[in-house]
């Protein structure tokens, strides 16, 4: 079965630092690979998507992830983050016709 | 363009006593969602709709849970009788379609306590 993982629950950075939030998940072959973001009170938002090709995915609002086929992870990162960014960020992953599974979620904390 | 919509935000009822979540999708979209998110948790699938056809509602747990989208647009997501547990956040999605390459919308979701 499917599993992702997102070892991380909270973590805090300050503004202006980089970020990396890690995701490892357990899938029969390549799945299409996702990050979400959810602000307080709000539904998911879809930062980026990694289906094929290029490993490094440019997604909104100046996030990247990187696909590591030897490593089963999908790291999402950002050079600078911004007090806007504090929000819970989930790794989701799935295949045609299957359903999304998601992972636990990290929460990202900002200080000034 | 107006997003998924979700009504009510939020709900307080005591346990045994039915509620009832309502969903509109963004106009279009073919495929909705239901999803269930408990706290410190990411979401899970109870119900996908094709139009008006439940497609995949094995998660969906059938002795108190149901769901219709009659019309294949909006779609109402019924818990009789709540449970304690049945306390968390009721999403609702759409998509174009059901393929995995079809970016899901989600809507601000249902915060459902059952005292």
């Amino acid at each position: 079965a499917q599993s992702v993982t997102q070892p991380d629950i909270h973590i805090t950075v300050s503004e202006g630092a980089s970020l990396e939030l890690r995701c490892n998940y357990s899938y029969g072959a390549t799945p299409y690979l996702f990050w979400y973001v959810q602000s307080p009170g709000q539904g998911l938002q879809l930062l980026l998507k990694y289906f094929s090709g290029d490993t490094l995915v440019q997604g909104i609002k100046g996030f990247e992830a990187e696909f590591k086929r030897s490593q089963s992870s999908f790291n999402l990162r950002k050079p600078s983050v911004h007090w806007s960014d504090a929000a819970e960020y989930f790794c989701a992953v799935g295949r045609i016709n299957e359903k999304l599974t998601f992972g636990t979620g990290t929460r990202l904390t900002i200080i000034p | 363009e107006a997003g998924v919509v979700q009504s009510p935000r939020y709900k307080i009822i005591e346990k045994k006593q039915p509620v009832a979540f309502w969903c509109n999708p963004i106009s279009g979209h073919n495929t909705l969602y239901w999803y269930l998110q408990n706290l410190g948790q990411g979401p899970e699938l109870l119900i996908r709709y094709e139009n008006e056809e439940a497609v995949d509602d094995s998660q969906l747990p059938k002795d108190r849970f149901s769901a219709e989208r009659l019309k294949g647009v909006d779609s109402t997501l019924k818990i009789q009788p709540a449970e304690l547990g049945d306390s968390a956040v009721y999403l609702c999605a759409s998509s174009l379609g059901a393929l995995a390459n079809n970016e899901q919308f989600f809507g601000p979701g249902t915060r459902l306590t059952v005292l």
